[in-house]
């Protein structure tokens, strides 16, 4: 079991381009987390999924993100148009329908 | 408003004191967990405790529903142990697992 993977751990991408951040959940687990971590904020969350359906978004800002789960194998959140605020670590979990949370190790993005 | 308070956000302790790391919750939850914060980033799961108390080496647990709160002891505090935790909980209705902002740990030697 290698654990939630995301990829890639780093990113930095100019003020305007896109950034796709990609998440492999654990086998098995049918709920899957999105997060961003800033010092200011501390871990926020953003939306996740169960069984692949989008269940709850209320935390994502309105403009600019999107996220998928095409199949149970992976999701991606994708930020059109990044601004230097979007810089962030981005955390994704995985977890059984209810139960223990198991979280990547994140992609840290940098927009400058 | 914040769903999830934890308390103290920082604290310094000379190694070898206990701490006690608090986490109150304003709406009924579901479950809860303690999460240690690694220096570079990763998230540690240390226990996953809907109710009653956990215990793990030198980390206690203790989890209210009631009373809509949790804590987490650790005796006897080691250099290693500073870093952040964090306390999650996974409310009744929207299942969804909040965190609390964290409390930083600096054990001094």
């Amino acid at each position: 079991n290698a654990g939630v993977i995301q990829t890639p751990r780093h990113k930095v991408t100019g003020k305007g381009q896109e950034a796709t951040l990609w998440c492999e959940p654990i086998s098995g687990h049918s709920a899957v987390f999105w997060y961003r971590q800033t010092i200011v904020q501390g871990l926020e969350f953003l939306t996740y999924f169960r069984n692949q359906a989008p269940i709850d978004d209320s935390g994502m800002p309105k403009e600019r993100f999107s996220a998928q789960m095409p199949n149970q194998s992976h999701s991606t959140l994708k930020i059109q148009s990044t601004q230097p605020q979007d810089s962030a670590v981005y955390l994704c979990a995985s977890s059984l329908d209810k139960g223990k949370v198991f979280f990547g190790k994140g992609t840290r993005l940098t927009v400058v | 408003g914040q769903q999830v308070q934890q308390s103290p956000a920082s604290l310094v302790l000379q190694e070898g004191e206990n701490a006690e790391l608090q986490c109150n919750f304003s709406t009924s939850l579901n479950s809860m967990q303690w999460f240690y914060q690694r220096p570079e980033g990763s998230l540690v799961s240390l226990f996953y405790n809907p109710s009653g108390t956990k215990q793990s080496g030198r980390l206690t647990s203790t989890t209210v529903i009631k009373e809509r709160r949790s804590s987490l002891h650790i005796s006897s505090s080691q250099i290693t142990d500073s870093g952040t935790y964090l306390c999650a909980m996974e409310n009744t209705n929207a299942y969804k697992v909040i965190f609390g902002k964290g409390t930083h740990l600096h054990v001094l030697p």
